[in-house]
């Protein structure tokens, strides 16, 4: 079993509409990273948590320390939304689980 | 205002050969992690380095594979002996503060590995 795992594996939507992909982990952790890595492989960290919620632009990511679930929001989503998403965390060890990736595709 | 910076982004290496993956952090990121893609895998965690230290390598095979970052210049992963299982891409990011605390991550564009 990932010590990361993420859900759904993947996801289509029209554009417009409001996406949420999970994240569950099974390490005490430090930290929580969403990146966001586009079809050329290119990877963009989006938001960094320990606790709470932050919000970037459409983007909104939350986190639940008591049951270990993080969840990644985007609100009007877009078709250049379209990119996997993957979950990191650093646990208290300061060692790094990736989950496999969530494969967003928007259409328009 | 340059981001993180890896060359090559593409290397093509026989068996056997050595490979050579340069990374140059963000200025004034004193702290530099690796991490692999393999094809159709998620990302794994290689080695987290600070200036002239490897704080973490938990995640670097214990043979053929290296890591520094020198006071001056950029770190370096480097892979001896390389077999056709090294191809993959490698990511490298750089944060200003130490893993323990609550500092984002930069990432590279990546050096994508191919080994014939």
């Amino acid at each position: 079993k990932n010590e990361v795992e993420q859900s759904p594996q993947n996801l289509t939507a029209q554009e417009g509409e409001f996406i949420t992909i999970n994240c569950s982990y099974s390490v005490g952790i430090s930290a929580l990273h969403w990146l966001q890595q586009h079809p050329g492989g290119g990877i963009v960290s989006l938001f960094m948590l320990s606790s709470g919620k932050k919000k970037h632009g459409r983007l909104i990511a939350t986190i639940n320390i008591q049951e270990k679930h993080s969840s990644l929001h985007i609100t009007a989503s877009h078709p250049r939304d379209s990119a996997v998403y993957i979950c990191a965390v650093r646990n208290t060890g300061n060692q790094f689980y990736f989950g496999t990736g969530t494969s967003l595709t928007v259409i328009p | 205002n340059a981001g993180v910076m890896q060359n090559p982004r593409h290397l093509v290496r026989r068996r056997g050969q050595e490979a050579r993956l340069r990374c140059s952090p963000m200025k004034g990121h004193s702290h530099v992690y690796w991490y692999r893609q393999l094809p159709e895998e998620g990302l794994k965690f290689m080695v987290y380095l600070q200036k002239e230290n490897i704080i973490d390598e938990s995640g670097m095979p214990k043979e053929r594979f290296s890591a520094e970052f020198p006071k001056e210049g950029p770190s370096i992963l480097r892979i001896q002996q390389v077999v056709r299982g090294d191809s993959a891409a490698y990511f490298c990011a750089s944060s200003s503060l130490s893993s323990g605390s609550t500092d984002t991550q930069y990432f590279g564009p990546g050096t994508r590995l191919t080994v014939l």
